[in-house]
């Protein structure tokens, strides 16, 4: 399958300070990305939707100003976590897929990026 | 109507037992239901895939059910071997964009 990497792969931050993490397509063109948030023993959260080249769409309760999403080109999308609290420390995972191939093509997952915040 | 429901939440298999998982829908309006295999500190990877208009697929160990009537679908692993060992995800795409719903996960834990 394509390969979707994410980095990094693991980050510790300070209470209040911003992390970025990236989520590049290697192999293929990814229109559209999500971005997922797992908690231990939990199920994948989306958290929100992107589209290259526009505004990123947000599921209910998800805080867009707390969580900005980039999709600049067709191979990076980038989440930034602002302001970051304890409460933020979780496990974030993108996908991504190109839909102009059309329906019946599959979302292809990065490795996530564990985020801690101390 | 966007959730996936799917039990067990744990599963204990001898190996070479088979591995049932199950999951259910409500929304018809979904057309690809996938199965995610994740282990510890990693991404989920796909594991298997179905649509609704096939009733089974079968590849290697794993094979897909499908009842679209009963709009359940569920995961066989035949002949389980410690190796697959990990948390399971049942997922369902549709709508806006093709996002995919995840079930709530299943731990399988194979014992030798």
């Amino acid at each position: 399958g394509a390969v979707v990497s994410q980095h990094p792969s693991r980050v510790i931050c300070k209470s209040g300070t911003s992390v970025k993490i990236e989520c590049r397509s290697l192999d293929f063109q990814a229109t559209t990305m999500f971005w997922y948030r797992q908690f231990p023993k939990q199920s994948l959260m989306l958290m929100a939707t992107s589209n290259e080249g526009s505004k990123a769409t947000y599921e209910q309760g998800v805080e867009k100003d707390k969580f900005l999403i980039n999709h600049a080109s067709l191979t990076l999308s980038t989440l930034t976590v602002t302001s970051a609290h304890p409460e933020d420390s979780s496990f974030y995972i993108c996908s991504a897929r190109d839909i102009r191939a059309g329906a019946n093509t599959e979302a292809f997952f990065g490795q996530g990026t564990r985020l801690t915040v101390v | 109507q966007q959730q996936v429901k799917q039990s067990p939440q744990s599963l204990i298999v001898q190996k070479g037992g088979i591995s049932i998982i199950n999951c259910a829908y409500e929304n018809t309006a979904f057309d690809y239901f996938p199965w995610y295999q994740q282990f510890p500190g990693k991404g989920p990877a796909l594991l298997i895939a179905i649509r609704p208009d096939v009733s089974e697929k079968k590849e290697g160990r794993f094979t897909i059910s499908f009842n679209k009537s009963a709009k359940q679908f569920s995961l066989h692993i035949m002949d389980s071997q410690p190796g697959d060992s990990a948390t399971y995800f049942c997922a369902a795409r549709g709508g806006q964009g093709g996002k995919l719903i995840f079930g709530q996960g299943t731990e399988l834990s194979v014992k030798p």
